[in-house]
């Protein structure tokens, strides 16, 4: 079983309708998150952390449930610029930063 | 100010050759991260440094492959007896804090 899990979609949504994409990670001790955006061919780059609150960040909220070790994003009033792949990510075990990414799950806004 | 930087962009290379792929962190960085990325794949974590010490190298898949940063900024990755399995996107990351990455735009490697 993977420690991240992601639906790799792809996700083919209309321009403004609302999305929303799910994870689930297998290491209950773990104790950061966050969502990566990576465009096609480009690096990964961290488009905001999760918190046990949820957090919103404009059109994006993200919420962690950390009793079915699940995290969420959403995002409301999808636009063309959204199309990318979201990486669930957690911090890996040990010291350091290490960070586990899920699969990613593809998003394509259509107008 | 500069982002992280990698070179070579693209590395083609026949297989059982050594290869070395180079990253240049953010300036004033001291943790700097090797991750690897198949197709299709999110990246996976090779090799963390704390300044110049090795502080994990867990992610490593085996003894041919092999990491430096021997004045605590400019990191290399070193590959030897390249197998076709290798081939992959190589990003670097560096970070002040320790979550909050910055990716450079990686080395592609293609083993022939």
């Amino acid at each position: 079983r993977k420690e991240v899990e992601q639906d790799p979609g792809p996700f083919n949504v209309p321009e403004g309708a609302t999305v929303a994409f799910n994870c689930t990670y297998s290491n209950s001790a773990s104790q950061s998150f966050f969502w990566y955006r990576q465009d096609c061919r480009k690096e990964p780059k961290l488009l905001m952390s999760v918190y046990s609150s949820g957090n919103e960040d404009g059109r994006f909220t993200a919420q962690l449930n950390r009793a079915s070790q699940y995290i969420s994003l959403l995002i409301r009033d999808s636009k063309l610029s959204d199309s990318a792949t979201y990486l669930c990510v957690v911090n890996g075990a040990g010291q350091g930063g290490k960070l586990i990414f899920g699969q990613g799950t593809e998003l394509s806004v259509k107008p | 100010g500069a982002g992280v930087s990698q070179t070579p962009s693209n590395k083609v290379t026949e297989k059982g050759k050594y290869v070395e792929l180079r990253c240049d962190p953010i300036s004033g960085h001291t943790a700097l991260y090797w991750y690897r990325q198949s197709l299709g794949q999110g990246p996976e974590f090779l090799i963390y440094f704390q300044g110049t010490g090795a502080a994990d190298d867990s992610g490593l898949p085996n003894d041919r492959f092999f990491a430096v940063r021997p004045e605590g900024s400019v990191s290399t990755l070193k590959i030897q007896r390249t197998e076709r399995g290798d081939s992959a996107v190589y990003l670097c990351a560096s970070s002040l804090y320790h979550y909050e990455q910055y990716f450079g735009p990686g080395t592609r490697l293609t083993v022939t």
